[in-house]
């Protein structure tokens, strides 16, 4: 019963280009969070976005949720090497304790 | 720096073995969770903890168990190992009520099991 699902599966853009990753959930949320995952390491937090938000900005990301679609999207602005990681969106089911639920993820490759 | 901690990074075990995964975290938080990730499937639940002794399954529950006698340890039981049981496994916390205000889940490093 996975949430999320992440769109593209993988992204292999230019350095400097910017990187679009596309969201779509199941169910009613509370909250939608953006997290990264570094090559075999653990995810790292980048972003959150509440139900009541359509926007929201931090450094050169950006995330946009459409809850009358169940979607959201993270933009990676001016892309470097560094940003080489696969992407996650995971969300809180408005109903289920506070488990966060994952999707597949985005494989992001960031050319130099 | 606030910290979750898993006991190993690699793990290499032998089928029917039994196999313990842990996981402590020093934040004080109620809630803490197993996942399990494999190429192409993302991260699937496989337990997750709100309170000591509590425990709820996940996604995925089948072949495991968890234990968590104190809030900051959560361990993952691998009850007979299997070789469909090899993957990366991530621990994560994170405070009560983080649903509602958005808190974000911190991860240990993971673990990679392989069972041979």
């Amino acid at each position: 019963s996975q949430q999320g699902e992440e769109d593209p599966q993988a992204l292999s853009i230019q350095e400097g280009e910017n990187a679009t990753m596309n969201c779509s959930y199941k169910t009613s949320i509370n909250n939608l969070q953006w997290y990264r995952q570094n090559s075999g390491r653990g995810l790292v937090h980048l972003i959150l976005i509440r139900s009541n938000e359509r926007e929201k900005h931090s450094g050169r990301l950006r995330v946009t949720l459409d809850t009358s679609k169940k979607s959201s999207s993270l933009l990676i602005t001016a892309s470097r090497a560094a940003d080489t990681a696969s992407y996650f969106c995971a969300t809180d089911a408005s109903t289920s304790y506070d488990k966060v639920i994952f999707g597949p993820g985005t494989s992001l490759s960031v050319i130099p | 720096d606030v910290k979750v901690t898993q006991s190993s990074r690699y793990l290499v075990k032998r089928t029917g073995e039994k196999v313990f995964l842990e996981c402590v975290q020093d934040m004080d938080h109620e809630n803490m969770f197993w996942y399990r990730q494999d190429p192409g499937l993302g991260l699937r639940l496989i337990y997750f903890s709100y309170d000591v002794k509590m425990k709820e399954k996940g996604d995925i529950p089948e072949g495991y168990s968890v234990s968590r006698e104190k809030k900051e340890r959560f361990s993952l039981i691998l009850e007979s190992a299997s070789t469909n049981q090899t993957s990366m496994y991530l621990c994560a916390s994170r405070p009560w009520g983080g649903a509602l205000d958005g808190a974000e889940a911190f991860f240990g490093q993971g673990t990679r099991l392989t069972v041979v």
